[in-house]
């Protein structure tokens, strides 16, 4: 158990849906990352909150979208969702010592 | 797209073998981190090194990282069925705790 908890488990959109992920930190984690695995693949950073500011994004489109609360909890929001959004979506958050410890995931399902 | 890459990309092996993973990245780091992950789950945090350090230990895992060679291993001794999962290394090369991963070598321990 790292102490990281995401919400939902499982989701099944439709193309073209918006959809909000959420996640919670470990204690005196003042940093989450988002991060994006498709099937067979290794995890992409989608973008980093430091502070309830943005920290960095990876090559993702703007219409993915995040938030930081003071109390580092986190969300991940999906507009106009495609078919090649459907991947498990990982919330890590980061310890003064540079690991990250991940959250179990969000499965997406885009129809 | 991933930095790093894993070989082999599948491994299997019988319970009680040693299983030895690859990784090899293309920039400069700061540090290295090892993660496991089971059937699609979140990520374990497994070992970090740093770009100083040339070898490290936890347990029956042992972790070696050659900046010359921009490569690291992943050794895990006396296997057991438990070990099956996809192992991962990711770099911080995109940024202070923005992890790059690599596809990920896929473990299977035969009983």
């Amino acid at each position: 158990e790292t102490g990281v908890t995401q919400s939902p488990t499982h989701l099944i959109k439709t193309r073209g849906q918006q959809v909000t992920l959420r996640c919670s930190s470990q204690s005196g984690h003042n940093t989450v990352s988002w991060y994006q695995q498709a099937l067979g693949q290794g995890p992409q950073f989608i973008f980093q909150y430091y502070r309830e500011e943005e920290n960095g994004r990876g090559n993702f489109p703007p219409r993915f979208s995040g938030l930081q609360f003071p109390n580092y909890s986190s969300e991940l929001n999906v507009n106009a969702l495609e078919l090649d959004d459907s991947a498990l979506y990982l919330c890590a958050s980061s310890s003064p010592e540079d690991e990250q410890y991940f959250g179990p995931g969000t499965r997406l399902t885009v129809t | 797209s991933q930095q790093g890459e894993e070989d082999p990309q599948a491994l299997s092996i019988q319970e009680g073998e040693n299983a030895t993973m690859n990784c090899s990245y293309k920039t400069s780091i700061n540090n290295l981190q090892w993660y496991r992950q089971n059937s699609g789950r979140g990520l374990v945090h497994l070992i970090l090194i740093r770009s100083n350090e040339r070898e490290k230990h936890s347990g029956r895992l042992r972790v070696t990282l050659d900046t010359s060679k921009k490569s690291s291993s992943l050794l895990i001794t006396a296997s057991r069925a438990a070990d099956t999962a996809s192992y991962f290394c990711a770099t911080d090369a995109g940024g202070a705790q923005k992890l790059v991963f690599g596809q990920g070598t896929r473990l299977t321990i035969n009983p």
